[in-house]
């Protein structure tokens, strides 16, 4: 049982470029969640999804972008990575939102040149 | 402003000693708090999720604790190991507003278990 992967794990791409973080969980588990974290910050929150076709921006969405067309997967789009959004990415589930306990994938690291 | 944070920064032990890492919150309306281990180049894993009314919660030689009148948790580790090399986050649950509970995260403590 996979559970909760992310791909690809590092990736290191030029400023202005489109990138593309994979998430892909075997739980179907109804949340998904996308955070970054970065020296200094703790975890935030970028955006999260209640179930297929629902997102919702959640603390720090600009300069992203997802979608989620099955349950499975949530993509989550750099549309013209800036050098500010080098970080750790790291993609969550969680069965039901709420007080439901939160899983979190491996993480990718993004390196924005 | 919601906010969370931990103490200390950073924490030197020995192996086999104990350990306490504490945890402030300001998040209202409180609906849990969890305490997570993340190992480098890991994503962080659960290690207690405890609720209002739970003072205490142990899982193995984890155990937190949780005044929710001070909103203050503590993080106790007892004989540590080697393995036990780690941040620790302290994660606070709004209650009610999203309907995903919103989680409110610490910077972490760094734990470093030498031999």
């Amino acid at each position: 049982d996979a559970g909760i992967t992310q791909s690809p794990r590092y990736k290191i791409t030029e400023t202005g470029r489109q990138v593309t973080l994979m998430c892909h969980q075997t739980w179907s588990h109804s949340y998904m969640f996308w955070y970054r974290q970065d020296l200094g910050h703790g975890l935030r929150l970028i955006y999260y999804s209640a179930a297929a076709d629902i997102t919702d921006k959640g603390e720090v969405p600009d300069g992203y972008v997802v979608s989620r067309s099955k349950t499975e997967n949530f993509p989550l789009t750099l549309e013209s990575a800036t050098r500010s959004q080098t970080s750790v990415y790291f993609c969550a589930t969680n069965l039901a939102g709420g007080s439901y306990e939160q899983y979190f994938g491996p993480g990718t690291r993004l390196t924005v040149t | 402003k919601n906010q969370v944070e931990q103490s200390p920064q950073s924490l030197i032990i020995l192996e086999g000693k104990n350990c306490t890492l504490q945890c402030n919150y300001t998040v209202s309306p409180f609906s849990n708090l969890r305490w997570y281990k993340q190992d480098t180049g890991r994503g962080p894993v659960s290690l207690t999720i405890m609720t209002f009314s739970e003072n205490t919660k142990s899982n193995g030689r984890y155990t937190a604790t949780l005044d929710a009148d001070t909103k203050q948790s503590s993080l106790h580790i007892t004989a540590s190991q080697l393995s036990d090399s780690a941040s620790y986050i302290c994660v606070v649950s709004a209650a009610g507003g999203t309907s995903y509970g919103k989680l409110t995260f610490g910077q972490g403590t760094i734990l470093t278990v030498h031999p």
